[in-house]
């Protein structure tokens, strides 16, 4: 069974530049989840969904953040305009049930 | 508010000595509980999860938990490391509301 993949694995770009990251879940998996993880800490979740609807964005800045999971499936995280403080490893993750599987991360670095 | 405290954020340990990750948790609910484990530039693993049912619960690789509800505790233990266990080790909470919860992380070093 495939894991839950993410691209780009490495991302350089300069403040103020768009970014998007990319996850596809887990086939079967109807929970998908994105986490940001600063260095040297534990994820912290941006967003839940539940199939298509997003239900727990509180923890998003929606002043530049936005996602989208269309069909239910696919998803992806927007960055508009990037901060150097965005600099991080986005994580992907989804689940049927109480258990996560993460994929292996975005790393993104912001000049 | 639920939360999740690691207090040992790096705990060095020598090869096939035996060591414990502690966790503690703060929770008004029932919860679920995880370990997962981070090597280096990759995502993060399960170890092992509490969900019910018996307080110990053992991974495929050596590693033991032991849920204690009137202490609010998941430590992670494992008799006899090896070189291979050097990764950065995460507890986790889930709650009834479906909110997930990390802890900060341990960082594991095995000595030769």
């Amino acid at each position: 069974e495939a894991g839950v993949v993410q691209s780009p694995r490495y991302k350089i770009i300069e403040k103020k530049q768009p970014v998007a990251f990319w996850c596809n879940p887990i086939s079967g998996h109807n929970t998908l989840y994105w986490y940001r993880q600063n260095l040297g800490q534990g994820p912290e979740l941006l967003i839940r969904y539940e199939n298509e609807e997003a239900v727990d964005d509180s923890q998003l800045p929606k002043d530049r953040f936005s996602a989208e999971r269309l069909k239910g499936v696919d998803s992806t995280l927007k960055i508009q305009p990037a901060e150097l403080g965005d600099s991080a490893v986005y994580l992907c993750a989804s689940s049927f049930g109480e258990t996560q599987y993460f994929g292996p991360g975005t790393r993104l670095l912001v000049l | 508010a639920q939360s999740v405290t690691q207090l040992d954020s790096q705990v060095p340990v020598f090869e096939e000595a035996p060591v414990e990750l502690r966790c503690n948790y703060s929770s008004s609910v029932s919860v679920y509980l995880f370990w997962y484990v981070q090597y280096p530039n990759q995502g993060l693993q399960l170890l092992l999860k509490y969900l019910s049912g018996s307080t110990l619960v053992e991974s495929i690789n050596g590693f033991e938990a032991e849920f204690n509800k009137s202490q609010t505790s998941f430590h992670l233990r494992k008799p006899s490391v090896h070189i291979s266990d050097t990764a950065e080790y995460f507890c986790a909470v889930r709650t009834s509301y479906d909110k997930v919860i990390f802890g900060p992380g341990t960082s594991l070093s095995v000595i030769p």
